[in-house]
């Protein structure tokens, strides 16, 4: 069965100090890794999709990099909006199936 | 404009009634889902309709009975309501050539007592 596993579980940072978030997974027939962001009282919120070992998908202060056995969210000097749960997510089989991970809290103070 | 829009937002009913969640899409997707989302916010996946067939069905009670009468439509219904399905509710939708980059409607939050 995939597994996806997300650490830590919740991550508080001051305002500018950059961190990574990580999430490895075990799965078979690996089609595409993907990052959402959610906020309280919403739903999940698309932001990177990484296909192969090696690739980096950048936006504002995130950064997704994926090796073959996990991925890794940079956030560069973050900023209290950057507060969040991120969770990772992988896609797998032939009937377009995510397996979400459990998520990183992230708690941005000034 | 909504791209993924849930109703209602918030459900409180007693154990053993019936009740119903809709969801609707306005993105010309052909998939869409409905996941649960328990208190540690796990996010699993219920069910998966393309284009109004029945795709994936995980393992859930029989009490869980999606139905979709069009590609932009799924409901969710449940039967004989427990304890243990409070729980938020998301629907989502993607296009077939982009099937993780799934678009989540806002949730409905379902209190059991």
């Amino acid at each position: 069965e995939d597994q996806v596993t997300q650490s830590p579980e919740a991550l508080r940072l001051q305002e500018g100090e950059s961190s990574s978030l990580n999430c490895s997974y075990t799965v078979s027939g690996l089609r595409g890794l993907f990052w959402y962001r959610q906020d309280p009282g919403k739903g999940p919120e698309f932001l990177f999709t990484l296909y192969s070992a090696g690739e980096e998908k950048e936006k504002e202060r995130l950064k997704a990099t994926l090796t073959k056995k996990e991925s890794f969210l940079h956030i560069t000097a973050p900023k209290p909006e950057d507060s969040a749960t991120y969770l990772c997510a992988v896609l797998t089989g032939g009937g377009n199936k995510l397996t979400f991970g459990t998520g990183t809290q992230l708690k941005v103070e000034l | 404009d909504t791209a993924v829009s849930q109703t209602p937002k918030y459900l409180v009913t007693q154990m053993g009634n019936d009740k119903s969640i809709k969801c609707e899409q306005n993105l010309g997707h052909d998939t869409m889902y409905w996941y649960k989302q328990d208190s540690k916010k796990f996010l699993k996946i219920m069910f998966s309709y393309n284009n109004k067939e029945l795709i994936i069905n995980e393992t859930v009670p029989n009490r869980f009975s999606p139905k979709s009468p069009d590609k932009a439509h799924l409901n969710l219904h449940i039967n004989s309501l427990e304890l243990g399905d409070s729980a938020v509710y998301f629907c989502a939708s993607t296009s077939d050539t982009q099937a993780g980059e799934q678009y989540f409607g806002p949730g409905t939050r379902l209190t059991v007592t």
